[in-house]
């Protein structure tokens, strides 16, 4: 079955305050890619980022991290020094390979910053 | 460049009333969805379709139909809308060279279209 959980309904933090956003799959493919996608209070989804199953290298850009470990199937997110304008609701999402291709997203995290 | 153009982005209707919602991209993509999300739900797969001609069922199917006749067209089709369809609909596309690892793999979605149904 593939399947993904973001088990963070809701987070709020205090603006600069760092913030780690979880996402686990579950996939029996060998071949997958995972997402993270933003929806800001405007209502539009906005990629952020894609890795393939085949890197596991941890990604940077800017305030935005993400680890992805196959170990334990996670593809985390972490903003560091958030900001305000971060408020949204995250989503997570895995893209089989097996068939055709399909995203299933997580339920989302919703991130709320407050000033 | 328009992307993906969703219309109507608003509609309510009555019970057991059809209406079509209409996806539109100018990027020449291969691949479309209909996705539907609802509170603590998430974005679930309704149809989606991988060229012109063709469509196939996602998640939750029942109570909708699909057609792509145009490549940059998918249409979303409720014959008898009922309430528990009232729900905020996405359409997105993507861009393949038919070898994966060449693709980013980026979903442009349009910019939703909320419906109810009374």
């Amino acid at each position: 079955a593939q399947k993904v959980t973001q088990a963070q309904t809701e987070i709020s933090v205090v603006e600069k305050e760092d913030v780690t956003l979880d996402c686990v799959y579950e996939t029996r493919d060998t071949t997958y890619y995972l997402f993270w996608y933003k929806q800001p209070p405007s209502g539009e989804l906005v990629f952020l980022i894609r890795r393939n199953s085949f890197d596991e290298q941890n990604e940077i850009s800017g305030r935005y991290s993400w680890n992805f470990q196959k170990s334990t199937s996670s593809f985390n997110f972490t903003i560091t020094a958030s900001q305000v304008v971060d408020s949204a609701v995250y989503f997570c999402a895995l893209l089989t390979t097996s068939g055709t291709y399909k995203y299933i997203f997580g339920t989302g995290t919703r991130l709320k910053v407050l000033a | 460049n328009a992307g993906v153009t969703q219309t109507p982005k608003f509609r309510v209707l009555k019970t057991g009333q059809s209406m079509t919602l209409l996806c539109a991209q100018d990027m020449n993509h291969e691949y479309m969805y209909w996705y539907r999300q609802d509170p603590g739900m998430g974005l679930r797969l309704i149809h989606y379709s991988v060229g012109e001609g063709t469509t196939a069922k996602g998640e939750v199917p029942d109570g909708y139909n699909v057609s792509r006749l145009k490549k940059q067209n998918f249409l979303l089709g409720l014959e008898s809308a009922a309430p528990s369809q009232t729900s905020v609909y996405f359409c997105a596309s993507r861009w393949t060279s038919g070898r994966e690892s060449l693709n980013t793999g980026e979903l442009f979605f349009g910019e939703g279209s909320r419906l109810t149904v009374l």
